[in-house]
């Protein structure tokens, strides 16, 4: 079946340095891909998407490129911040918009 | 703010006693999700509806059940809590119907069971 894989955490990182959170994806067909993120006391809420291959979604400085050749969709990040310090989810929709899987979640910690 | 909103934050329930998670949304959406989350692990879609129609995923045993009685409110019933039912329980919701359109989280409800 459909499934999502990411990197493990927790991760920390100094402010203003590059992040990557790698996120691997098994699924059939062109499964829709998400990034979710979720700041401490809060709900998840939408990062950035992308429905097809080589699709690049951005939000807020992050970015992940839809790689269907790779199965990929890593999220990036040029310069984080301390308020980037969340849980970040890998997410897929598989073809059909039927089903629905995340990740397990990446802690990152920002220190300044 | 229009908003996802889960009551209570913290539940905390005994073994084998019902225990009931509300949802309401201001958001006027049509599509209401619930998800367990254990700990480090990922969401799991439970159930979710479409207006009215209620989506049950396959593997979501017999003891949760879920009411919708109108567009804004969602309920989770757990019948018969179990030790491997404690978790965060989540609601979301979207606009249209398909898991491809964002969904919008409410901030979770963390159940422990005694």
């Amino acid at each position: 079946g459909d499934s999502v894989t990411q990197m493990e955490g927790p991760v920390t990182l100094s402010e203003e340095a590059f992040l990557t959170i790698n996120c691997t994806y098994t699924a059939t067909g062109y499964p829709s891909l998400f990034w979710y993120v979720q700041y401490p006391g809060e709900g998840l809420q939408l990062l950035l998407k992308a429905t097809k291959a080589d699709d690049k979604g951005s939000n807020k400085g992050f970015e992940a490129t839809y790689r269907k050749e790779t199965t990929s969709f890593h999220l990036e990040k040029g310069s984080v911040q301390v308020s980037d310090s969340a849980v970040y989810f890998c997410a897929l929709s598989s073809n059909t918009g039927n089903q629905f899987y995340f990740g397990t979640g990446t802690s990152l910690t920002v220190i300044p | 703010d229009a908003m996802v909103i889960q009551n209570p934050r913290y539940q905390v329930t005994q073994f084998g006693k019902p225990v009931t998670l509300s949802c309401s949304q201001t958001l006027n959406h049509n599509v209401m999700y619930w998800y367990q989350q254990k700990s480090s692990q990922a969401p799991k879609l439970l159930f979710h509806y479409y207006d009215k129609d209620f989506n049950n995923e396959a593997d979501t045993p017999d003891n949760f059940q879920s009411r919708r009685p109108n567009t804004s409110f969602c309920f989770l019933d757990i019948r018969s809590p179990g030790l491997g039912d404690a978790a965060m329980y989540l609601c979301a919701t979207s606009r249209r119907q398909g898991l491809t359109d964002t969904q919008y989280f409410g901030p979770g409800t963390r159940l422990t069971v005694l």
